[in-house]
């Protein structure tokens, strides 16, 4: 299968830093992302989907200004998250997207989880 | 839009017995449905899934589910419940259109008691 690799696998920071997740496609090209939040005991959120070489698109209520998305290549995603507070304390995880014809098949990193003291 | 329901919030069962794990879908269109796992603190794990093909999906550690369009449902089973089973499964349906945009279930965490 395909691998998608996330980094860091954690990460603490404090207060008002800014972090950044990356996301890699290790064996195929993907020109659509997505990034998703997990809050304790509960599901994935979509937060955004990036899209290579052109802007991410955002679900309601996500704030683009504090959660920065670049798909400069067909492997790599980035997520920023800017000016960190503990409310953004959460298990952030990205897919990638395969195409293959008449199928598109998502595949997982293993997912970021990030504190903010 | 499509969504999916996860009936259970939690279930329990004992080491050896049947797992149910109980999911509904909403779709305009003939959805492709997953089942994922995810152990505590992990990524995510595709059990199996549903593409239009079959009815009765074969997944991985011998999980099936059964895609039913008169009950809009896609339940996941397995004859004999493992300790290692215990997990978070969440019920996922693609968007249509969408590039592998997914919407998630609640989810359901299965117990497995000794």
């Amino acid at each position: 299968g395909a691998v998608v690799s996330q980094h860091p696998s954690w990460v603490i920071c404090k207060s008002g830093t800014s972090v950044k997740i990356e996301c890699r496609s290790l064996d195929f090209q993907a020109t659509t992302m997505f990034w998703y939040r997990q809050f304790p005991k509960q599901s994935l959120m979509l937060m955004a989907t990036s899209n290579e070489g052109s802007k991410a698109t955002y679900e309601q209520g996500v704030e683009k200004d504090k959660f920065l998305i670049n798909h400069a290549s067909l492997t790599l995603s980035t997520l920023t998250v800017t000016s960190a507070h503990p409310e953004d304390s959460s298990f952030y995880i990205c897919s990638a997207s395969r195409y293959r014809t008449g199928d598109t098949e998502a595949f997982f990193g293993q997912g970021t989880r990030l504190t903010v003291v | 839009a499509q969504s999916v329901t996860q009936l259970d919030s939690h279930v329990s069962v004992s080491e050896g017995t049947p797992v149910l794990l109980r999911c509904n879908y909403s779709s305009s269109y003939s959805p492709s449905l997953f089942w994922y796992v995810q152990h505590p603190n992990k990524g995510l794990q595709l059990l199996l899934k549903y593409t239009s093909a079959a009815t009765l999906v074969k997944g991985i550690n011998g999980f099936e589910a059964e895609f039913k369009k008169s009950e809009t449902s896609f339940h996941l089973t397995k004859p004999s419940a493992h300790m290692s089973d215990a997990a978070e499964y969440f019920c996922v349906v693609s968007v249509v259109f969408q590039g592998g945009k997914l919407i998630f279930g609640q989810g359901t965490e299965l117990s497995v008691k000794p």
